[in-house]
């Protein structure tokens, strides 16, 4: 079975803390995306990365940072916490090519009190 | 920004009805696929739509890809518990591999 794991799935952090999401996928994929979930807004594109040390910014890259440096890995930073960052957050991962299956890890519901 | 916006918000239903739920955008793309998410985890790809008026069905569930690639539809036929959850499209942008999701609707199927 394909499989993105993300590690935390409940945090909360106080506002200015540093916070870290790390995921991971065992499928070899070179695409890797963090995305946020909020009610009524769907999933909003926050970060991708289509290679090892690679990442380009998505939608809605403003108070997140990213890091890849292998190719299994996807770390999403939050470098000082704010409450307008508490949402869920979903990594995913795919192959590559038009068409191709992208898969979602469980996610991480972040609180920022 | 793209934007893709689903309706009806939210659906609730009686067990064994029909119903459609929409995906509408102004922008046109290379592919639009389905996913449902269910409480407490992640969306799970359902279907791709790639070829502009394109139906493809899944059991008791049909999609339809619009002529102009802008829009999409999913049908459910005789609603069942089971399907409850989160109906989330999504539309891969022309040249990269981006997806554009919708708004989400999300669909009570009561017994």
């Amino acid at each position: 079975d394909v499989k993105v794991t993300q590690s935390s799935r409940y945090l909360v952090k106080r506002t200015g803390e540093k916070v870290f999401l790390e995921c991971v996928q065992d499928m070899d994929h070179e695409n890797m995306f963090w995305y946020r979930q909020d009610p009524g807004l769907g999933l909003r594109l926050i970060y991708f990365s289509y290679d090892v040390k690679m990442k380009e910014k998505g939608d809605i890259p403003e108070g997140y940072s990213v890091s890849r440096e292998k190719k299994e890995r996807f770390s999403l930073i939050l470098e000082s916490a704010s409450t307008n960052q508490t949402s869920m957050y979903l990594c995913a991962s795919s192959g590559g090519g038009a068409g191709n299956t992208i898969y979602f890890g469980e996610g991480s519901w972040l609180t920022v009190v | 920004t793209q934007l893709l916006e689903q309706s009806p918000q939210f659906l609730s239903i009686q067990e064994g009805e029909n119903l459609t739920v929409y995906c509408n955008s102004s922008s046109v793309f290379s592919s639009l696929q389905w996913y449902r998410q269910e409480p407490g985890e992640g969306p799970v790809l359902l279907v791709t739509v790639v070829t502009g008026g394109e139906v493809k069905k899944l059991k008791r569930l049909t999609f339809q890809f619009g002529d102009a690639r802008k829009d999409s539809s999913l049908h459910i036929t005789a609603a069942q518990p089971g399907d409850t959850g989160l109906y989330l499209c999504a539309g891969e942008n022309f040249g990269n591999e981006k997806l554009t999701f919708g708004t989400g609707t999300r669909l009570t199927i009561i017994p």
